[in-house]
């Protein structure tokens, strides 16, 4: 039980290109989404905490403009690159949480894999 | 500023030996503890849970936390070289999903 996908699990793009992220729980429903995106021999950084229906509450330092975000339903939300650069080359995760699960416990994604050239 | 703080390692033990990883965090309303393990190019799996003082045993995994000393850890017995792989330590504030605050993880090497 609590499985999170996402997909694509590996996105290769041109500079400039945007790129969609999708995250869903697969067997629970998430009232709540996180996205994260780890630099290699880094650890994670919290980018937005998103909840079913409502807009994203973004990090410090993290454009809610260039990383949209949408949770539309209580089992699937977006995260959108958009003007991807190389700098947005990533590894990016999302995770799911739900009371009715365990208390505050996160299920993570296995992660989507972005190379921006 | 909600630090937690995690010795970055490597730390590597010997097949079959006990590995001890520990983590340190700033918040003192900190409440739920968690433990995941990273492989490399994978994203966290969740190991173990911990919202109370004392020690939680699943398997050969014990997490121990200790609030006073706003300390939590995390003891493999019989390490196994699969073992190997990067452990992060995650403190949320509060038990209603809220986000979590996440260590910069140890890399833990098993040697068979």
């Amino acid at each position: 039980g609590a499985v999170v996908s996402q997909h694509p699990s590996r996105v290769i793009c041109k500079s400039g290109t945007s790129v969609k992220i999708e995250c869903r729980s697969l067997d629970f429903q998430a009232t709540t989404m996180f996205w994260y995106r780890q630099f290699p021999k880094q650890s994670l950084m919290l980018m937005a905490t998103s909840n079913e229906g409502s807009k994203a509450t973004y990090e410090q330092g993290v454009e809610k403009d260039k990383f949209l975000i949408n949770h539309a339903s209580l089992t699937l939300s977006t995260l959108t690159v958009t003007s991807a650069h190389p700098e947005d080359s990533s590894f990016y995760i999302c995770s799911a949480s739900t009371p009715a699960r365990h208390t505050d416990t996160q299920y993570f994604g296995p992660g989507t894999r972005l190379t921006v050239l | 500023q909600k630090e937690v703080e995690q010795n970055s390692g490597p730390l590597s033990v010997p097949e079959g030996a006990i590995a001890s990883l520990n983590c340190t965090y700033s918040d003192r309303g900190s409440q739920s503890f968690f433990w995941y393990r990273q492989y490399s190019g994978k994203s966290p799996e969740l190991i173990m849970s911990i919202y109370s003082n004392g020690d939680k045993e699943d398997g050969r995994f014990t997490a121990q936390l200790n609030k006073a000393s706003q300390y939590v850890s995390l003891l493999i017995r019989d390490s196994q070289p699969s073992d190997s792989a990067t452990y992060l330590c995650a403190v949320s504030l509060t038990n209603t999903g809220n986000q979590f605050y996440f260590g910069t993880g140890t890399s833990l090497t098993v040697i068979p």
